[in-house]
């Protein structure tokens, strides 16, 4: 079956910029989406269609590729951002999630 | 405004089959484009996909629980409801429904779950 990895956490300071990674074989060929999601409440889109923004997610959020990676950037992080983050791709029309990456900003 | 909210039983015994309904507004499954997936979330754990139901019947599972998932739709009542059936302490979790889009640029076809539930809790538990 089709996995995804990231990273279990990643620390960063206020105002710098946070990068979680996400790997999977054939990443390249495929769209991901991004979800954030703070303790006790759903998960929020954030990225889809690889780079876009929904309505309300601030521009300090992106997405870049390389090769089987896609890294989610988060530039001038802020508090609020603290969050568990989960990339998610489909594969033959399934939906598949990464592991999750647990940010720390402090 | 698009809204979903999910609704079953907090608590189910080993074996039996669990059924959970998603009751949403502001979309519907006889437009194009438009789907609903189930994800579930163990307590302290990652998001798992489940299963998704599409808006010309299409369905689809996931590989390891596709034996004992059942998904269905009522676009009468905009309802979904989703069965598992064999229940198993493992399957304690927040289940999720969200709102799944299709969009298409001038090559591909994409898909995110733009809106999300509330979650139920169902616990596992004889």
């Amino acid at each position: 079956s089709y996995e995804l990895t990231q990273p279990p956490s990643v620390s960063v300071s206020p105002g710098q910029t946070a990068r979680i990674t996400c790997s999977g074989d054939k990443l390249g060929d495929r769209y991901v989406c991004w979800y954030q999601q703070k303790p006790g409440q759903s998960p929020v889109l954030v990225i889809y269609e690889d780079n876009k923004r929904p309505s309300g997610i601030p521009e300090r959020f992106s997405v870049s590729r390389s090769g089987t990676t896609a890294t989610l950037t988060i530039s001038g992080t802020q508090p609020m951002d603290e969050a568990d983050y989960y990339c998610q791709v489909w594969d033959s029309s399934t939906g598949v999630f990464g592991g999750g990456t647990k940010l720390t900003v402090l | 405004q698009v809204a979903l909210r999910e609704s079953g039983p907090a608590q189910v015994r080993p074996t039996q089959t669990l059924t959970l309904t998603c009751t949403f507004s502001g979309f519907s499954l006889k437009t194009k484009g438009m789907c609903v997936s189930w994800i579930r979330q163990p307590p302290g754990k990652a998001l798992e996909w489940l299963a998704r139901i599409d808006w010309d019947d299409d369905k689809y599972f996931s590989q390891s629980l596709k034996t004992r998932l059942t998904i269905s739709k009522d676009t009468s009542k905009n309802q979904v409801v989703l069965r598992l059936t064999n229940m198993d302490p493992a399957d304690t979790a927040t289940y999720y429904c969200a709102r799944l889009v299709r969009g298409e640029n001038s090559n591909y076809f994409f898909y995110y779950m733009d809106v999300w539930g509330k979650g139920t809790t169902v616990t596992v538990s004889s």
